[in-house]
């Protein structure tokens, strides 16, 4: 198994800031990935992010209001720019299960629930 | 049309029971299945994951595929109250990685 620790755990931030999560897994993996999970709704994937080379974004998500770091293969950042009610999420890092290699077999950390005022 | 379809609930059973949670899905190229169980405030914990069609247990738990009719089934025997969580499906293919989460379904197990 991974264990994965998301920094912060929740937050209320003001319209219009920008808010940086942490991810931090106990491995070394190659793929780390960011999903929203917004009430009611299913997870939602915004970006892949592999050490070395640029986050691949998905349909709807974009590099200026979600930049990804990604410095070394156990951690990686998320950040919510410009927020607006709208991005009031829970925001879940995660990472393949070790052997598993496109079979979406998933760890999950315990989410950053982010509120918007 | 979604590609995964599921009923969110919630479902309540008494402590006990038989519980059957379903997902439909639309995309026959998906040969990995995975169920997920959320409970509040934490991460999706890997449950259950079935390759390609037929029947997986572990436990009190047993996933079903059927992907001729993309169906896809988890049931839980003697349900308890410690079951109560969000049971999300998930299923992917290799053509390219990307999972696809169903909306999760709210089960209540009552003592």
């Amino acid at each position: 198994s991974a264990v994965i620790s998301q920094k912060p755990s929740r937050d209320i931030c003001q319209r219009g800031t920008s808010l940086t999560i942490q991810c931090q897994v106990d491995s070394q993996v190659t793929m780390m990935f960011w999903y929203r999970q917004q009430p009611g709704q299913s997870l939602t994937l915004i970006a892949t992010a592999n050490q070395g080379s640029e986050a691949t974004y998905e349909s709807g998500f974009v590099i200026d209001k979600f930049p990804i770091s990604r410095p070394n293969l156990t951690f990686s950042t998320l950040t919510v720019s410009n927020m607006s009610p709208e991005d009031s999420s829970i925001y879940l890092c995660s990472v393949e299960a070790p052997g598993a290699v496109n079979t979406g077999e998933l760890f999950f950390g315990e989410g950053s629930r982010l509120t918007v005022l | 049309q979604k590609e995964v379809e599921q009923d969110p609930g919630p479902l309540s059973v008494p402590e006990g029971a038989i519980v059957s949670l379903n997902c439909t899905y639309s995309n026959s190229a998906f040969q990995y299945f995975m169920w997920y169980r959320q409970y509040s405030r934490k991460g999706p914990e890997l449950l259950m994951y079935t390759y390609s069609s037929g029947n997986k247990e572990d436990g009190r738990f047993t996933a079903q595929v059927d992907k001729s009719s993309k169906y896809i089934s988890l049931f839980i025997r003697d349900s308890q109250p410690s079951d109560s969580a969000t049971y999300l499906c998930a299923m992917s293919h290799t053509g390219g990685f990307k999972t696809i989460f169903g909306a999760g379904t709210r089960l209540f197990v009552k003592a």
